[in-house]
């Protein structure tokens, strides 16, 4: 299996650009996460989905953060103006059982994004 | 929603000897705790996880034992080697968002 697959691995962008960043579960898992990480505030879970439905995203930090899953095998997360605070390195993962959160999450390689 | 504390925020040891690394969590009904592993340049990797059902879980140079009153677990690694160097975070569920909430990270160097 090849895991979470996550793209592009860096992205250097400036400030007022649009970002996507993508991300390929493993196959056969049902939820997916989006995670930022960044030296200040750690880990934390911007967004997830289960069964491709958005669950929970309290943790998105304000409106210029999007995040879709048209189709099991693929989920996006936008900004849209991107900003230089939101350098970070965004994580996916995924994990087999919807609904369940103690499910293992098995999580991608990152993106780390620096916006200029 | 659930609050994770994590200390300390880096520790160095001598090869061979033990680590241990404390979290303190906030939710009382939180009943899910996890450890993950993130070398450099990688995402995090699970390593061994506990369920408040038990008050210690044991995988070979790995444990972790869990105070549900006093809302505290713990990791000890034994008989550390260079290759345990990374960065360890523990997490807790958030039973509000059944979601995890992840300690601010420890950085384990091990020193050959």
């Amino acid at each position: 299996d090849a895991g979470v697959i996550q793209s592009p691995r860096h992205e250097v962008t400036e400030m007022g650009q649009e970002v996507t960043l993508r991300c390929k579960p493993i196959s056969g898992h049902n939820s997916l996460f989006w995670y930022r990480q960044t030296m200040m505030r750690g880990l934390e879970l911007l967004i997830y989905f289960n069964n491709n439905v958005p669950i929970d995203d309290s943790g998105m930090p304000e409106d210029r953060f999007s995040a879709k899953m048209p189709n099991a095998s693929f989920s996006t997360l936008k900004i849209q103006p991107s900003e230089p605070r939101d350098s970070a390195v965004y994580f996916c993962a995924s994990s087999l059982t919807s609904g369940s959160p103690t499910d293992t999450q098995y999580f991608g390689p990152g993106t780390r994004l620096t916006v200029l | 929603g659930e609050n994770v504390e994590q200390h300390p925020s880096t520790l160095s040891v001598q090869e061979g000897d033990s680590a241990v690394i404390k979290c303190t969590y906030s939710d009382s009904a939180s009943n899910y705790f996890p450890w993950y592993k993130q070398e450099l340049g990688k995402g995090p990797q699970l390593i061994i996880d506990i369920r408040s059902n038990v008050g210690e879980k044991k995988d070979q140079r790995i444990a972790v034992t869990l105070n549900k009153t006093a809302k505290h677990f713990s990791l000890h690694i034994t008989e550390t080697q260079p290759e345990d160097s990374a960065v360890y975070f523990c997490a807790a569920m958030d039973t509000g968002r059944r979601a995890l909430t992840f300690g601010s990270g420890t950085r384990l160097q091990v020193q050959p």
